[in-house]
C-alpha cells in the first residue's frame, strides 16, 4: 500500500507566479484535505475535497483553490504567490463514513519556497 | 472557534526520563483528540487518539487521557529514548463526518543520550 503520495517534494517559485501541488490518497480513501504548515507552526487547514467538490474551507484567500479528480487524487493551486506562502503543504486522506470518525493519513508534504 | 494550546518548547530530556507534554483545547462540541508526531523531513504520523471523555489512547509507550472536565489531553511517556526526538502536535476534530483537524503549534522534543 503506497500511502499518501505528494509531488513535487520541493519547489521554488517567484513572487506573483502560480503553483500546482499534487496528492494521491491512500488506497481506498475518498477524501483529501490540504494543510499549510509554516516554519515552526502547526498545520493550518486549507480545504477538503470529497466527491470532487470542496466540502469545507479554512481561513484562506481565494488565491488558494483546489480540485479533486474521479480517481480521488487532488491538486492544490495557489495564484499570485506571496513570500508568506512559503511553507510545507501537507495532504491528508481519509475515508468518509456517516457515523464514525476515520483516521487521516498524511503525506510527506511539498516544501514550497517563494523568492 | 476551536483551538488547541500546547506546552511551548523546545523540551530537552535525558534518555529514560519521564515525559509530559501539556495540551488543552477549546471546542464547541465533543471532539476527538489526537497526538501526531513529525520526524525531521517527514509528514505527520498519528501517534494516538481518543474519541470520548475518559478514553485513554496509547501507542509505543506513549499515553494520553481525554479529560473533559479540564479540557486536556496531556501526552506522557515513562521512559523516553533518543528515537523519540521529534515534534509533537496535539490536535482535535469536531463532530462526525467533519474531517478538519485543528492543531496546536507543536512541541519540539530532543532526547540526549
Amino acid at each position: 500500500d503506497a500511502g499518501v503520495t505528494q509531488s513535487p517534494t520541493h519547489l521554488i517559485k517567484t513572487r506573483g507566479q502560480q503553483v500546482t501541488l499534487r496528492c494521491s490518497p491512500k488506497s481506498g480513501h475518498d477524501t483529501v484535505s490540504w494543510y499549510q504548515q509554516a516554519l515552526g507552526q502547526g498545520p493550518q487547514f486549507i480545504f477538503q475535497y470529497y466527491e470532487e467538490e470542496e466540502r469545507q474551507r479554512g481561513n484562506f484567500p481565494d488565491r488558494f483553490s483546489g480540485h479533486q479528480f474521479p480517481n480521488y487524487s487532488s491538486e492544490l493551486n495557489v495564484n499570485a504567490l506571496w513570500l508568506g506562502d512559503s511553507a510545507l503543504y501537507l495532504c491528508a486522506s481519509s475515508l468518509v463514513h456517516t457515523d464514525t470518525n476515520t483516521e487521516a493519513f498524511f503525506g510527506q508534504g511539498t516544501r514550497l519556497t517563494v523568492v | 472557534g476551536d483551538s488547541v494550546t500546547q506546552m511551548e518548547g523546545p523540551v530537552t530530556l535525558s534518555e529514560e526520563a519521564f515525559l509530559t507534554i501539556n495540551c488543552t483545547y477549546t471546542a464547541t462540541g465533543y471532539p476527538s483528540l489526537f497526538w501526531y508526531v513529525q520526524y525531521p523531513g517527514e509528514g505527520l504520523q498519528l501517534l494516538l487518539k481518543a474519541t470520548k471523555a475518559d478514553d485513554k489512547g496509547s501507542n509505543k509507550g506513549f499515553e494520553a487521557t481525554y479529560r473533559k472536565e479540564t479540557t486536556s489531553f496531556h501526552l506522557e511517556k515513562g521512559s523516553v529514548q533518543v528515537s523519540d526526538s521529534a515534534v509533537y502536535f496535539c490536535a482535535l476534530r469536531e463532530n462526525f463526518g467533519n474531517e478538519k483537524l485543528t492543531f496546536g503549534t507543536g512541541t519540539r522534543l530532543t532526547i540526549i543520550p
